[in-house]
């Protein structure tokens, strides 16, 4: 595609419930990235992918959280047992890998009640 | 491994007044060093970036920064401030560590700008 697609762009969840967050990265990028954004703070790295490379999962706050990637195309970042303060914008990146540039996703707002 | 800095979570400047944010980085690596932007209710976009080479980098809309290695630093500046320059800015560093390259990214400082 032309860009970084996320879905959904909003999500509401009970608390408790498990949600599944998809990115679909530009074609050809090797990288992806998923980030978490609070309310009014920076972003915070969740885990990165590179090619066939074991990803790097070192920003992943907690077992709940877990992301697959599918060769170089779909990722999807899947939240168990939601809890209130994982209530963010989550964004995807993706790029040609190494020091590229990274094209982010307009995000998927998750708002657990 | 890699982190970065940005001094001031919020900047305020007047129309036509020279805006300065400040990065600061932590690279046991030749870093390679982005700015973005965020606009109210968009998504991120690359604003400039510094691989190598020229130390001094423009940007989109007026923007460049300035690697300074001896001062681990990336600020970002632009002469005049206009309006349509509000938004939040975030400073990010990638460098090989650990086997992986990631783009790692400052707290963001928000720019307003007043007439």
């Amino acid at each position: 595609g032309a860009g970084v697609s996320q879905s959904p762009s909003n999500k509401v969840t009970e608390k408790g419930k498990d949600v599944e967050l998809r990115c679909d990265p530009i074609s050809g990028h090797t990288a992806l990235y998923w980030y978490r954004q609070r309310l009014g703070q920076g972003l915070e790295f969740l885990i990165y992918f590179q090619g066939n490379s074991a990803p790097d999962k070192s920003g992943l706050p907690s077992d709940r959280f877990s992301a697959e990637r599918t060769g170089e195309s779909v990722s999807t970042l899947t939240i168990q047992r939601t809890q209130q303060e994982d209530s963010a914008v989550y964004l995807c990146a993706s790029s040609y890998g190494g020091n590229t540039e990274a094209f982010f996703g307009q995000g998927t707002r998750l708002t657990v009640v | 491994a890699q982190s970065v800095t940005q001094l001031g979570s919020h900047v305020s400047v007047s129309e036509g007044a020279l805006v300065l944010l400040r990065c600061n980085y932590s690279s046991s690596v030749p870093p390679y060093l982005f700015w973005y932007v965020q606009y109210p209710n968009q998504g991120l976009q690359l604003l400039l970036k510094y691989t190598t080479g020229a130390t001094l980098v423009k940007g989109i809309n007026g923007f460049e920064a300035e690697f300074k290695k001896s001062e681990t630093s990336f600020h970002l500046t632009k002469p005049s401030a206009h309006m349509s320059d509000a938004a939040e800015y975030f400073c990010a560093v990638s460098g090989l560590s650990g086997g992986y390259n990631k783009l790692i990214f400052g707290a963001g400082t928000r720019l307003a700008v007043h007439p």
